[in-house]
């Protein structure tokens, strides 16, 4: 299986912030890499896809980049509506694998 | 606009068994295969196995092979998981998802379903 590693695991920013997450992946996923925002008690929503295409309705703040085993994820302007959970996901082989999570605070 | 509608929450012994259905609306439910993905309390996502809406072919998780089952009823538009020999520590949030084309990732969830196992 594809192992995927997030850092950081936690991570305290203020209103304003630049904000990066990165995902690594054992092995290269290609392009296969997507990322979801969860705040608690809701569905994960689908952010980025495709490691770099912006899923419809996303704000532009939030983008990706990277391709094979090295992948970040910027938000441009930390919002406090953007307190949440957030997790890469690889879908280049089954068993699609999720990195473990990084949570956001304020 | 399209909408994934989940079962309700159950309450189960260890040993059941639990049926949980997705049903799906406002979009051609045979375009777009699903995902399932569980959440245990407090921890992350873990995906479960991937089912064809259009042929019903099935790919699981190596952990969840021989307990679970993932079907479709293409007269309802609902996509089923069925998970078998239950323990306590399957209690978690089952969520559906349909795929997108591009590179399959998950893009509309149902709300989540909470099976607690417990005797």
């Amino acid at each position: 299986d594809i192992q995927m590693t997030q850092s950081p695991s936690s991570l305290s920013a203020s209103v304003g912030d630049r904000v990066t997450i990165t995902c690594r992946a054992s092995q290269s996923v290609s392009n296969y890499l997507n990322w979801y925002q969860q705040k608690p008690g809701k569905a994960p929503k689908l952010l980025i896809y495709a490691a770099s295409s912006l899923q419809s309705g996303v704000p532009s703040r939030f983008s990706g980049s990277g391709s094979g085993t090295h992948f970040t994820l910027t938000i441009s302007s930390l919002q406090p509506e953007d307190i949440a959970t957030y997790y890469c996901l690889q879908t280049f082989t089954t068993p699609n694998t999720f990195g473990q999570g990084t949570k956001l605070e304020i | 606009q399209v909408l994934l509608v989940q079962s309700g929450a159950e309450v189960m012994k260890p040993g059941a068994s639990v049926k949980v259905s997705c049903k799906a609306s406002g979009y051609t439910f045979l375009n777009y295969p699903f995902s399932w993905v569980r959440q245990a309390p407090g921890q992350g996502l873990e995906w479960m196995g991937w089912i064809s809406t259009s042929n019903g072919n099935t790919n699981y998780a190596q952990k969840f092979r021989d307990r679970v089952t993932m079907t479709t009823d293409t007269s309802t538009s609902t996509v089923y998981m069925e998970l078998r020999s239950l323990r306590s520590d399957d209690t978690a949030v089952y969520y559906c998802a349909r795929e997108e084309r591009v590179v399959g990732a998950p893009d509309y969830w149902g709300q989540g379903t909470l099976v607690t196992v417990s005797s």
